[in-house]
């Protein structure tokens, strides 16, 4: 089975701090996305990378920066935490290659972020 | 750009009746249709997608979808709900000409099975 794991189910972090949310899949997995899940919102699309050092921004990048410096692992940086980054996290993975439309994402459990 | 519409914020349905989750969607050409299910404070799984073919899609935990092109809709059925399925949903889509490997996922329906 896909397994996408996230470091931290819960983080509590204070307004200014940089934050790091961690993510590793174990399925050679090219693509990987990460998520902002909001209540009435549904999920919003941070950023996402299809290659080790390869990123592209998604809806909602501001406030946030991502590193793949290993297939494996992508890292949802927040450079200055703020209290309306106060959010469910979530990472997802999918295969790439072709074709590679048509592949559901596999997800992780989600952190849950409080900034106060 | 790709978009979701799931245009019920909750769906109410007693046990043992048919569940109906509405879903229309948004693309430019030929759409790839997704629905995820979240338990509480767990991550999305996946249920099943509709890619091409048959306009029906079966899925896990005997769910099923259908895909009507002249409707734009992929609306999420079971015939039978139990209380286990009370969680939240969402309905993605992937635009297969424009959309890179983005999945646009809609505000989710709330599903409460009342015993």
């Amino acid at each position: 089975d896909v397994k996408v794991t996230q470091s931290s189910r819960y983080l509590v972090k204070r307004t200014g701090e940089k934050v790091f949310l961690e993510c590793v899949q174990d399925m050679d997995h090219e693509n990987m996305f990460w998520y902002r899940q909001d209540p009435g919102l549904g999920l919003r699309l941070i950023y996402f990378s299809y290659d080790v050092k390869m990123k592209e921004k998604g809806d909602i990048p501001e406030g946030y920066s991502v590193s793949r410096e290993k297939k494996e692992r992508f890292s949802l940086i927040l450079e200055s935490a703020s209290t309306n980054q106060t959010s469910m996290y979530l990472c997802a993975s999918s295969p790439g290659g072709a074709p590679i439309m048509n592949t559901e994402a596999f997800f992780g459990q989600g952190t849950r972020l409080t900034v106060v | 750009a790709q978009s979701v519409a799931q245009p019920e914020d909750q769906v109410n349905v007693a046990e043992g009746n048919p569940l109906t989750v509405k879903c229309t969607y948004s693309v430019s050409g030929n759409p790839y249709l997704f629905w995820y299910v979240q338990y509480p404070n767990r991550g999305l799984q996946f249920l099943l997608k509709y890619i091409t073919g048959d306009n029906l899609v079966k899925g896990s935990y005997g769910f099923e979808a259908e895909f009507n092109k002249s409707q734009t809709s992929f609306h999420l059925k079971k015939p039978s709900a139990l209380v286990s399925d009370s969680a939240l949903y969402f309905c993605a889509v992937r635009d297969p000409i424009r959309g890179n490997n983005r999945l646009a996922f809609g505000k989710g329906n709330q599903v409460v099975v009342i015993p």
